[in-house]
């Protein structure tokens, strides 16, 4: 069954880049890798997803090497307003686990 | 943003007595979740739902009982609250092609005294 595991908690300081790396065990040949970011009384909420590579949008980075067991988001230049909660969900044939997620802090 | 809408949003209700949350979607997605939240847990999966009356068991199904008789609606029912299932309870739904993305609702919040 695939299963993601990442970091339980990462702090970091205003205007630094931030790098969370999700292993990804047994992922499936067609599926994409998918981040998902939650603040705090809200649900999360999508932010990025890529196949093979790297993807770039206005929030964040995904860099998947070749083998695609891993990912890694990358957040430029925090704020304090990047305090959350990131996910990578794992897909079970559509089953959806999204565990703990790394939970971000980000400091003045 | 997606058309999920979860209701009640929150509710208090007495040890023992049924209770049923309500999901609904307007965007046709196949998959529909239940997925229940606690501080440090993070987000754990109740049921889920792969179509109109396909419904399969999650992390944390016990307790739980789930129904789905068209494809914008997904009900979870507590058939006996207890207090080990106060918590916040989200929704979901996704589409299930590749590249797609899950939506979630904005929450439950229930408290059983």
């Amino acid at each position: 069954l695939a299963k993601t595991t990442q970091p339980i908690s990462m702090d970091s300081y205003e205007g630094q880049e931030v790098n969370i790396t999700c292993s990804h065990n047994n992922i499936a040949t067609n599926d994409y890798i998918t981040w998902y970011q939650q603040f705090p009384s809200q649900g999360p909420r999508f932010i990025i997803q890529g196949y093979k590579t790297k993807v770039t949008n206005e929030v964040a980075s995904l860099f998947i090497p070749a083998d695609r067991k891993s990912s890694t988001l990358s957040l430029p230049r925090v704020s304090l307003s990047d305090t959350a909660v990131y996910y990578c969900p794992s897909n079970q044939g559509g089953k959806l686990i999204f565990g703990q997620g790394t939970e971000l802090s980000v400091k003045p | 943003d997606a058309g999920i809408t979860q209701s009640p949003r929150h509710k208090v209700t007495e040890t023992g007595t049924p209770v049923t949350l309500r999901c609904h979607q307007t965007e046709n997605h196949r998959y529909m979740y239940w997925y229940r939240q606690d501080p440090g847990h993070g987000l754990r999966l109740i049921h889920y739902s792969y179509g109109v009356k396909d419904t399969d068991k999650g992390e944390v199904s016990d307790g739980y009982s789930v129904s789905r008789s068209k494809t914008e609606d997904f009900l979870l029912t507590l058939e006996s609250a207890t207090s080990s299932q106060t918590s916040v309870y989200f929704c979901a739904t996704f589409s299930g092609t590749g590249g797609s993305e899950a939506f979630f609702g904005q929450g439950t919040r229930l408290t059983v005294v």
